[in-house]
């Protein structure tokens, strides 16, 4: 239990595409989701908390209008990167968390995707 | 405001024996959950192991247990007989109210 995948796992784009990635729940509904950024060998950096049905909380410096973040459902959250650039190239990794015990031990325990990775040419 | 600090940045240990990753934090929050997770080579983020902060009993998970001092503000790990598999990144990471990780520990398990 408590799978959590990510799509796509790399995307390759040109400069001023947007990309999309979608992050799923598999097997539990997650209220809350979040959405990191990863340097290599750093520690993730988180962008956004998303509320299923409610817009997304983001961190301070975070730009809402370049990574939107949509949560429409309790499995599926979705985060768009705006005309793209290559700065924004980096690792993105979503997590998805249920604050109602679905799974033995669960709560308040947050369970990662894959991860995908983003270059931007 | 919450914060997580992990002073070893690097650590080594030879294969079948235990190391031990320490873990500071501070909250104003009284009720939180502690964490500990694992970032292989892959990249993909495994939770080793959670403690309640209200329980005091160290949570354990195999070979992996917990030293909880929450007077201490203190959460470290012990992985006993390390495997090679091991190796990885492992961030301590706390949850009260909003979710906080330590920079990260990365850990070579030496054959």
């Amino acid at each position: 239990g408590a799978v959590v995948s990510q799509h796509p796992s790399r995307v390759i784009c040109k400069s001023g595409t947007s990309v999309k990635i979608e992050c799923r729940s598999l097997d539990f509904q997650a209220t809350t989701m979040f959405w990191y950024r990863q340097f290599p060998k750093q520690s993730l950096m988180l962008m956004a908390t998303s509320n299923e049905g409610s817009k997304a909380t983001y961190e301070q410096g975070v730009e809402k209008d370049k990574f939107l973040i949509n949560h429409a459902s309790l499995t599926l959250s979705t985060l768009t990167v705006t005309s793209a650039h290559p700065e924004d190239s980096s690792f993105y990794i979503c997590s998805a968390r249920s604050p109602v015990i679905q799974l033995a031990g669960a709560t308040d325990t947050q369970y990662f995707g894959p991860g995908t990775r983003l270059t931007v040419l | 405001a919450q914060t997580v600090t992990q002073s070893q940045p690097e650590m080594s240990v030879q294969e079948a024996e235990t190391v031990t990753l320490s873990c500071t934090y501070d909250t104003s929050e009284s009720n939180y959950y502690l964490f500990w997770y694992k970032q292989p080579p892959s990249r993909q983020m495994i939770l080793v192991i959670r403690q309640e902060a209200y329980k005091q009993q160290n949570a354990t998970e195999n070979r992996f247990s917990v030293n909880f001092q929450k007077a201490a503000k203190s959460f470290s790990l012990k992985i006993s007989d390390s495997q090679l598999g091991d190796t990885a990144m492992y961030f301590c990471a706390l949850v009260g109210g909003k979710s906080t990780f330590g920079d990260g520990t990365t850990l070579t398990v030496k054959p």
